[in-house]
């Protein structure tokens, strides 16, 4: 079965701070990974999508990286700003089914 | 740039009474999927329609049935509530299992 864990699962910085979110899974046998934020009380927002054979994406301050054989993703947050504090999600697309699985998330405070 | 709509965003319902969650996307996707978030459990599916005129179970389908109405529209239906489903409940939908997920803004329906 697979399983997504995220660590940590809060994390507080100063503004400015580049800094590392990670999520690792159990099962290399994926389609893709997806990350996703999720402000208080209000639905997903897709940020990056990386295909299984893809080794990391890009979209302006945000970079994710796929290791597949290792079970790894990381996503990489430059210059933070108090904007970017929300919940940050990863999840993947297991082979031979069509959902997503889903981390715990890491929920991410930026102090101005 | 509506996406996934869905309806109603809060609820609240008495035990053993009925109603269905709606969702209906614009981006002519061909999948769809009902996910319930809770804390400490994460986000879970329910049901999960592949494709127009097809729906298959999730992880935690028992106590809703879905309905596939078009390639547009996805319903969830509680039978007979239970303050176990009391949840905040997410509609999502895809073109592939190659593609990103886009998520609604939720339904948050309490049990009593």
């Amino acid at each position: 079965k697979q399983e997504v864990t995220q660590i940590p699962a809060a994390l507080s910085v100063p503004e400015g701070e580049n800094l590392v979110l990670n999520c690792s899974f159990t099962d290399s046998a994926i389609y893709n990974l997806q990350w996703f934020r999720q402000d208080p009380g209000k639905g997903l927002t897709s940020l990056l999508l990386i295909q299984s054979s893809q080794r990391e994406q890009t979209s302006g301050r945000l970079n994710a990286s796929l290791d597949k054989s290792s079970g790894r993703s990381t996503l990489y947050i430059a210059a933070s700003q108090p904007g970017d504090s929300a919940t940050y999600l990863c999840a993947v697309r297991i082979q031979g089914a069509q959902k997503l699985v889903f981390g715990q998330g890491t929920r991410l405070t930026i102090n101005p | 740039n509506a996406g996934v709509t869905q309806t109603p965003k809060f609820q609240v319902l008495k035990t053993g009474q009925s109603m269905t969650l709606q969702c209906a996307q614009d981006m002519n996707h061909n999948s769809m999927y009902w996910y319930r978030q809770d804390p400490g459990m994460g986000l879970r599916l329910i049901y999960y329609s592949a494709s127009e005129g097809t729906t298959d179970k999730g992880e935690v389908p028992n106590g809703y049935n879905v309905s596939r109405l078009n390639k547009r529209e996805f319903s969830l239906r509680l039978e007979s509530a239970a303050p176990s489903q009391t949840s905040v409940y997410f509609c999502a939908s895809s073109a592939s299992i190659y593609t990103e997920a886009f998520f609604g803004q939720g339904t948050r329906l309490t049990v009593v």
